[in-house]
């Protein structure tokens, strides 16, 4: 299994710009998630999915989309980008239900976005 | 959410055992405590989770107080590559949707020397 997986690993946008992050896992998990993470501090979650067609805001929604069509797939989408989205972005995925009772997350590796 | 606190930093040396504290004293009885780490330049990866009992895998342990109120990610052999950030989350599990989400705080940055 690749895991999950994030593309493009860097890149460098102008203000106004929009952009799309792309996420995919291929292990069949239910929940997906978005968090970014600015230097010195923790992650934030921005939206997460518990499934194909069902998207919810986290703690930092605001100047982001999601949509979630496949199981696999949960790109974030930058609508206006603007220097405080500057951060390294990761997506995340897990199994969801009550049967599985620590549901492990698993991260991808990051985007790491510059906006000028 | 119940929170946690941990210490900013810890230092280890090399092949030495590494107690990394974690309080939460308003965790709830549905609470299970996950221990995450972020290596340098990438994304955290699971270390260990447990509700009540002392719990060991392969890559730590985790000793848990009796009253809930703390626990301890234990490393019994500090290599190098465990050099990262240490994050201690509380998770309540018993509902679905939103509860799968993880609540970071900034952790605690554990330096290895040799």
């Amino acid at each position: 299994n690749a895991g999950v997986t994030q593309t493009p690993k860097f890149q460098v946008l102008k203000t106004g710009q929009s952009m799309t992050l792309q996420c995919a896992q291929d292990m069949n998990h239910e929940y997906m998630s978005w968090y970014r993470q600015d230097p010195g501090m923790g992650l934030r979650l921005i939206h997460y999915s518990v499934g194909a067609g069902i998207t919810d805001q986290g703690e930092v929604p605001n100047g982001y989309n999601v949509s979630r069509s496949t199981t696999e797939d949960f790109p974030l989408r930058l609508l206006s980008a603007a220097p405080s989205q500057t951060s390294v972005y990761f997506c995340a995925s897990s199994y969801s239900g009550l049967a599985v009772t620590y549901n492990e997350q698993f991260f991808g590796p990051g985007t790491r976005l510059t906006v000028l | 959410d119940a929170k946690t606190t941990q210490p900013n930093s810890m230092e280890s040396n090399e092949e030495e055992p590494v107690h990394l504290p974690c309080n939460h004293s308003t965790i709830s009885g549905t609470d299970y405590i996950h221990w995450y780490r972020q290596l340098p330049s990438q994304g955290p990866e699971y270390v260990i989770h447990g509700l009540t009992s002392n719990v060991n895998n392969r890559m730590a342990s985790l000793a848990i107080a009796e009253d809930r109120k703390s626990s301890t990610l234990i490393l019994h052999r500090a290599t190098l590559r465990d050099a990262a950030v240490y994050y201690c989350i509380l998770r309540d599990v018993t509902s679905g949707g939103s509860n799968y989400k993880l609540t970071f705080g900034k952790g605690t940055l554990l330096t290895v020397n040799p």
